[in-house]
């Protein structure tokens, strides 16, 4: 099967500047994440959609940082005004279902390549 | 709160060598646990999960894992490195399979 899906790989942009990233997952996963990587730091979770309804958004930066996922398939991430702070990979990672306790490893997650963003 | 600390920041090893990579979690219950390897420029593959059950799992690449409940460790093995084994490996935890928590990881450099 596809992979999940991210664009672009890189973006360069200047601070206070605007950038969007784009995330298709693969096919008939329901739940999608983004995932901010700061460098020599593990993943932290952004926000989580279930189809296209937000589950959890509780570390996102609302202020510079939307997200959304209108019908329930690929999702967009946004950031705007970027700060250096930024700079970071964002991580896109689907699953087939909201997590429960399974045994079926049908809710791990399946990761992205990313998209590297550096703000200068 | 749930954390995950791996101690170690960077290993080296020689290849052929052996291979233990350490984790430790903070959670009140038994947690889901797994380990994700990240290439460069790649994006995280999972190498083995822990939800229930025996508490020696093994994964993809040769990998095994063994979960210790009274040490609240879930350490990752490796009998023999190859030179591809080389990348950033990532503990995580999860109340869920898919609520995680992740450590800092440790990147792991293999020599010749």
């Amino acid at each position: 099967e596809a992979g999940v899906a991210q664009s672009p790989r890189y973006k360069i942009i200047e601070k206070r500047q605007s950038v969007a990233f784009w995330c298709n997952p693969i096919s008939g996963h329901a739940t999608l994440y983004w995932y901010q990587q700061i460098l020599g730091q593990g993943p932290k979770l952004l926000i989580q959609f279930q189809n296209n309804g937000v589950v959890d958004d509780s570390q996102l930066p609302k202020d510079r940082f939307s997200a959304e996922r209108l019908k329930g398939v690929d999702s967009t991430l946004k950031i705007q005004p970027a700060k250096l702070e930024d700079s970071a990979v964002y991580l896109c990672a689907s699953s087939l279902a909201l997590g429960g306790s399974s045994l079926s490893g049908a809710n791990v997650l399946t990761f992205g390549a990313g998209s590297r963003l550096t703000v200068l | 709160a749930q954390s995950v600390t791996q101690p170690d920041i960077h290993i080296t090893v020689s290849e052929g060598a052996s291979l233990e990579l350490r984790c430790n979690y903070s959670y009140g219950a038994t947690p889901y646990l797994f380990w994700y390897v990240q290439s460069p420029g790649q994006g995280l593959q999972l190498l083995l999960k822990y939800f229930s059950g025996d508490t020696l799992v093994q994964g993809i690449k040769g990998f095994e894992a063994e979960f210790k409940r009274s040490q609240s460790s879930f350490n990752l093995r490796k009998p023999s490195v190859h030179w591809s084994d080389a990348a950033e490996y990532f503990c995580a935890v999860g109340i869920n399979t898919d609520k995680l928590i992740f450590g800092t990881g440790t990147r792991l450099q293999v020599f010749p």
